[in-house]
């Protein structure tokens, strides 16, 4: 594809819900990021994988918070029991093999939990 | 791990003045340093980027520094335009076997016509 797609743009939840956000990444990029980004911040970095795998998920707040890859190219970022805490932007971004440095970016899910 | 700091938070110049954005790192195995420029709800986007076995690159009116021998790295904007105007954030890539790239919290430029 010509660049990083993120759905939904914007998803309205109620606090307990669970949420699924879906990143397609740039075709051939092995190494997928996922960031948080709330008002006034810089990204804030929750996850990486290279290929399939979570090569690194340090970021992740809690375990209500799970990311998938099960193909290496599509990815699913899992929010269980939703907290007003959560709302923020979030932005995944890909690069060619995670040795280059560029990070190529979607334009974000904003979510939203009342 | 690695921690960005970034200042100033908010940069107000008039148009054609000079801009420079300053940030610290803590990792010194962190070998690549890029700068992102984010417009109001836009994704933030690559404008430059320097490594570590060099001290400086321009491109055209933005250049940027690195010093890492005090860790520390700036952006410079020369003959700012209203264009200009945007959030931009400096990062490193981990150094130590990791490939995470952590973000500065950002500074709000604002240039004023």
């Amino acid at each position: 594809g010509a660049g990083v797609s993120q759905t939904p743009s914007n998803k309205v939840t109620e606090k307990g819900k669970y949420v699924e956000l879906r990143c397609d990444p740039i075709s051939g990029h092995t190494a997928l990021y996922w960031y948080r980004q709330s008002l006034g911040q810089g990204p804030e970095f929750l996850i990486y994988f290279q290929g399939t795998g979570a090569a690194d998920d340090s970021g992740l707040p809690n375990d209500r918070f799970f990311a998938v890859r099960p193909e290496g190219s599509v990815s699913t970022l899992k929010i269980q029991r939703t907290e007003r805490g959560d709302s923020a932007v979030y932005l995944c971004a890909s690069s060619a093999n995670g040795y280059t440095g560029e990070l190529f970016f979607g334009e974000g899910s904003r979510l939203t939990v009342l | 791990g690695e921690n960005v700091e970034q200042h100033p938070s908010t940069l107000s110049v008039q148009e054609g003045d000079s801009a420079v954005i300053k940030c610290t790192y803590s990792d010194s195995a962190s070998n690549y340093f890029p700068w992102y420029k984010q417009e109001l709800g836009k994704r933030p986007q690559l404008i430059i980027d320097i490594r570590s076995n060099v001290g400086e690159k321009k491109d055209q009116r933005i250049a940027v520094t690195l010093n890492k021998t005090a860790k520390h790295f700036s952006l410079h904007i020369t003959e700012t335009q209203p264009e200009d105007s945007a959030v931009y954030f400096c990062a490193a890539l981990e150094g130590t076997g990791g490939f995470k790239t952590i973000f500065g919290a950002g500074t709000r430029l604002f240039v004023k016509a």
